[in-house]
């Protein structure tokens, strides 16, 4: 597509509950990022995909994190047992990448979690 | 760990007026430097970057330098217009995909 989109835009749900985050990147971009971002607060690093590589989980706060990237495309990121601090704008991106340079993100709209 | 930091939080200038954002990173390693731009509900927008070979770049209104001794980057919007308004977001990088990012800077242009 012409863009990285994400959905849903907005999400609340009850604290206890799963929710499921969708990321389709811009076609052709191999790496793909998941960020967080909290009211007030930078972009936090979650999980980067490149390829058919070992995922870099990192930046995950807990297990109750876990992200996933179907056929090099489409990526889920899950949080299970929400808590009140899991509220928070998540963020996909998407690049090209090389090894001996960085070209910069493309970022979705984002997806604005609210756990109640 | 590795760190960025960023100031002002926020800034208010005058229409036509000129904004300078400031960051200073840690991790000396560094070697690539992009800003972001976010608007009200929407992504943060990729809109200048530098390479640690170089001390300056410039796009139209918008300029970038780095002082790679002091660890500090900073960019300037010469200018301003209202539709500069929003938050700002420089990052700093010594890998090829993960971004340190600054805590972001909320840019008001004042008509």
């Amino acid at each position: 597509g012409a863009g990285v989109s994400q959905s849903p835009s907005n999400k609340v749900t009850e604290k206890g509950k799963d929710v499921e985050l969708r990321c389709d990147p811009i076609s052709g971009h191999t790496a793909l990022y998941w960020y967080r971002q909290s009211l007030g607060q930078g972009l936090e690093f979650l999980i980067y995909f490149q390829g058919n590589s070992a995922p870099d989980k990192s930046g995950l706060p807990s297990d109750r994190f876990s992200a996933e990237r179907t056929g090099g495309s489409v990526s889920t990121l899950t949080i299970q047992r929400t808590q009140q601090e899991d509220s928070a704008v998540y963020l996909c991106a998407s690049s090209f990448t090389r090894q001996t340079s960085n070209y910069g993100y493309t970022f979705g709209s984002g997806t604005r979690l609210t756990v109640v | 760990g590795e760190n960025v930091e960023q100031h002002p939080s926020t800034l208010s200038v005058q229409e036509g007026d000129s904004a300078v954002i400031k960051c200073t990173y840690s991790d000396s390693a560094s070697n690539y430097f992009p800003w972001y731009k976010q608007e009200l509900g929407k992504g943060p927008q990729l809109i200048i970057d530098i390479r640690s070979n170089v001390g300056e770049k410039k796009d139209q209104r918008i300029a970038v330098t780095l002082n790679k001794t002091a660890k500090h980057f900073s960019l300037h919007i010469t200018e301003t217009q209202p539709e500069d308004s929003a938050v700002y977001f420089c990052a700093a990088s010594r890998r090829t995909y993960k971004y340190i990012f600054g805590t972001g800077t909320r840019l008001k242009v004042l008509a």
